[in-house]
């Protein structure tokens, strides 16, 4: 079955400091993964996108790795800010094929992040 | 600036009701989609268009309709036949099918009791 699994659920951090969140996937075929950051009652928006042959992919604070063999994905936030504070979503889709698998993304649940002053 | 807008940002029904939501994009995209998001799920595809006139079902369509008379509008209504409606509904749209981002409207937030 096609999954994304994202952890950690929450997490907390002081400003400044440094985090990591996770996405494992089963997506097979793969084309590619995308992260997105979803502030509170807004929509999500794309961080970065990753194909499967490209393993680091950065913008700005934010950088994004991926392990095509192992399926698992990390973003990586450095010096974090206030602004952060949002939830992070990983999405993996399938090849887009002639005809087919449109609409067919797979999102992970989701980390929220909290940065605190 | 081009963009997707959704109206209203909250609504409130009562059971039994049907009610539209408004989704308008001005990117010149293609592809347009309606997300259905929960406290702790991930999005869940409702409907997707790829052309004006054609529209497919995506996941959790049963008690949905849509349109899609226009290239920049694709309204959504909630029937009475959706038995658990209050969500946060989100608009997107891309250019292709490739790896064309999506574009995410604000969302409505809809409340039926």
């Amino acid at each position: 079955k096609n999954q994304v699994e994202q952890s950690p659920q929450s997490l907390i951090i002081l400003e400044g400091k440094n985090c990591t969140l996770q996405c494992n996937y089963t997506v097979s075929p793969f084309s590619n993964l995308r992260w997105y950051k979803q502030d509170t009652g807004r929509g999500p928006v794309s961080l970065t996108i990753m194909t499967f042959s490209e393993n680091t992919k950065s913008n700005g604070r934010y950088t994004a790795t991926l392990d095509a063999d192992t399926k698992q994905s990390s973003l990586h936030i450095t010096a974090s800010q206030l602004s952060d504070s949002a939830s992070y979503i990983c999405v993996v889709s399938p090849p887009s094929d002639r005809g087919s698998t449109l609409g067919r993304l797979y999102f992970g649940r989701g980390t929220q992040l909290t940065v605190w002053p | 600036d081009g963009g997707i807008t959704q109206s209203p940002k909250y609504l409130f029904r009562k059971e039994g009701q049907n009610v539209t939501l408004s989704c308008e994009q001005n990117l010149n995209h293609d592809a347009m989609y309606w997300y259905r998001q929960d406290p702790g799920q991930g999005l869940r595809l409702i409907y997707y268009s790829q052309i004006v006139n054609d529209f497919q079902k995506g996941d959790i369509a049963e008690g949905y309709s849509v349109s899609r008379e226009k290239k920049e509008s694709f309204p959504l209504t909630v029937t009475s036949a959706q038995k658990n409606p209050t969500a946060f509904y989100l608009c997107a749209s891309s250019r292709d099918r490739g790896n064309s981002p999506l574009h995410f409207g604000n969302g409505t937030r809809l409340t039926v009791t």
